[in-house]
């Protein structure tokens, strides 16, 4: 059982290059969350989708876009990268929005913006 | 000032000792609260949770949470190695379904 799975694991952009960050689980969860993770910052929500077909903004959604494509996989896209979106990115999944607290994670993305 | 705020550490315990990491809040509305470990390079684990005023024990674990003082504080009895890593602090947020996450306590376990 793999759980929650991202790809890539590291990636490293150039400042204005675009990319996408995948996610997908396999625990039939209905609720998805994106995370990214600085040091001595605690991980900040990015988005998330509650249940197939809604996505909101969390935290810190500026320069980030989502797509919930269906149950299982939930992508977090940069337009146009910048420095400060130089990261270790989380992906997480709860049974429901109710779960919210109890989350299970993915092995995380580590992004490097140049 | 944060929303969720805990000392970075690191917390230096000898083994076999109590680690005993505290974490404090802002929101007076929150009501659900999470501990999870982390360790160096891996993704955060879910420990610990707690909704109610008072302590909940889960093996070596205990969490205690003071909702009028607005703090919440994870105990780890007879520390081992095995638990060096970093603790987490989770509070759910205004909005309700959302957690807000402290900066996390590193914890070092010493044979």
């Amino acid at each position: 059982n793999a759980g929650v799975t991202q790809t890539p694991k590291f990636q490293v952009l150039k400042t204005g290059q675009s990319m996408t960050l995948q996610c997908a689980q396999d625990m039939n969860h209905n609720s998805m969350y994106w995370y990214r993770q600085d040091p001595g910052m605690g991980l900040r929500l990015i988005y998330y989708s509650a249940s197939e077909g809604t996505t909101d903004k969390g935290e810190v959604p500026n320069g980030y876009n989502v797509s919930r494509l269906n149950k299982r996989e939930f992508s977090l896209r940069l337009e146009s990268a910048a420095p400060s979106q130089t990261s270790v990115y989380f992906c997480a999944s709860s049974r429901d929005s109710a779960s919210f607290g109890e989350l299970f994670f993915g092995e995380g993305s580590r992004l490097t913006v140049l | 000032q944060k929303e969720v705020e805990q000392n970075s550490g690191p917390l230096s315990v000898p083994e076999g000792a109590i680690a005993s990491l505290n974490c404090t809040y802002s929101d007076r509305g929150s009501q659900s609260f999470f501990w999870y470990r982390q360790y160096s390079g891996k993704s955060p684990e879910l420990i610990m949770f707690i909704y109610s005023n008072g302590d909940k024990e889960d093996g070596r674990f205990t969490a205690q949470l003071n909702k009028a003082s607005q703090y919440v504080s994870l105990l780890i009895r007879d520390s081992q190695p095995s638990d060096s890593a970093t603790y987490l602090c989770a509070v759910n947020g205004a909005a309700g379904n959302k957690l807000t996450f402290g900066g996390g306590t590193r914890v070092l376990v010493k044979p």
